[in-house]
């Protein structure tokens, strides 16, 4: 069965300091793996998204991915933490369901604080 | 292009009471979504609608009716609210095919006392 492991259920950085953000996935098949933001009391936004085009994804606002088939891991990354990073982050990986759709499988999120 | 909306952002409900949630996008996409959001569980998915006339069971569908209305709006019913249904609600879209991004709408907040 397809699963999310959010390593981190909290992470705090200096602004200014690297971020990381491990996620861990478990699937039957090549997956495709997202990872989404959610700032507080709003809605969730996607950051980045894999689709096997290329293992290191760039998304917005600084963030990136590396999908390492060999550790089943898609860890987010940015290089240095700004104030307005903090927030609620999503790894999430996308399942076929018969018929041709599909569904996305959240990982309990990893909450991240950035201090001044 | 307002994406995906929902309505209301807010409510309280006593128990036994019910209410709708409505979702709207209008992306023209085929999929759409219910989820919800509780603290330390990441989203969970309640109902789901492949395609307009179609609708299944995610997760944890008990206690929840949907209407896929037409291909822009689909509803999630609670007919009779419980405590355990406070959580906050989240409404995505897709556009359907090989494409598996969806796009979630700003949530509705539910509490039920």
């Amino acid at each position: 069965a397809q699963s999310v492991t959010q390593l981190d259920s909290h992470v705090s950085v200096s602004e200014g300091t690297p971020v990381l953000l491990r996620c861990n996935y478990s699937s039957s098949y090549s997956p495709s793996l997202f990872w989404y933001v959610q700032h507080p009391n709003k809605g969730l936004q996607l950051l980045l998204k894999y689709t096997s085009a290329a293992t290191l994804v760039k998304g917005i606002n600084g963030f990136e991915a590396e999908f390492k088939k060999s550790e089943t891991s898609f860890h987010l990354t940015k290089p240095s933490a700004h104030m307005s990073d903090a927030a609620e982050y999503f790894c999430v990986v996308s399942v076929g369901v018969s018929g041709g759709y599909n569904k996305l499988i959240f990982g309990a999120g990893t909450r991240l604080a950035v201090h001044p | 292009n307002a994406g995906v909306t929902q309505t209301p952002k807010f409510q309280v409900l006593k128990t036994g009471q019910s209410m709708t949630l409505q979702c709207a996008q209008d992306m023209n996409h085929n999929s759409m979504y219910w989820y919800r959001q509780d603290p330390g569980m990441g989203l969970r998915l309640i109902y789901y609608s492949a395609s307009e006339g179609t609708t299944d069971k995610g997760e944890v569908p008990n206690g929840y009716n949907v209407s896929r209305l037409n291909k822009r709006e689909f509803s999630l019913r609670l007919e009779s609210a419980a405590p355990s249904q406070t959580s906050v609600y989240f409404c995505a879209s897709r556009r359907g095919g090989s494409t598996d991004t969806q796009y979630f709408g700003p949530g509705t907040r539910l509490t039920v006392l």
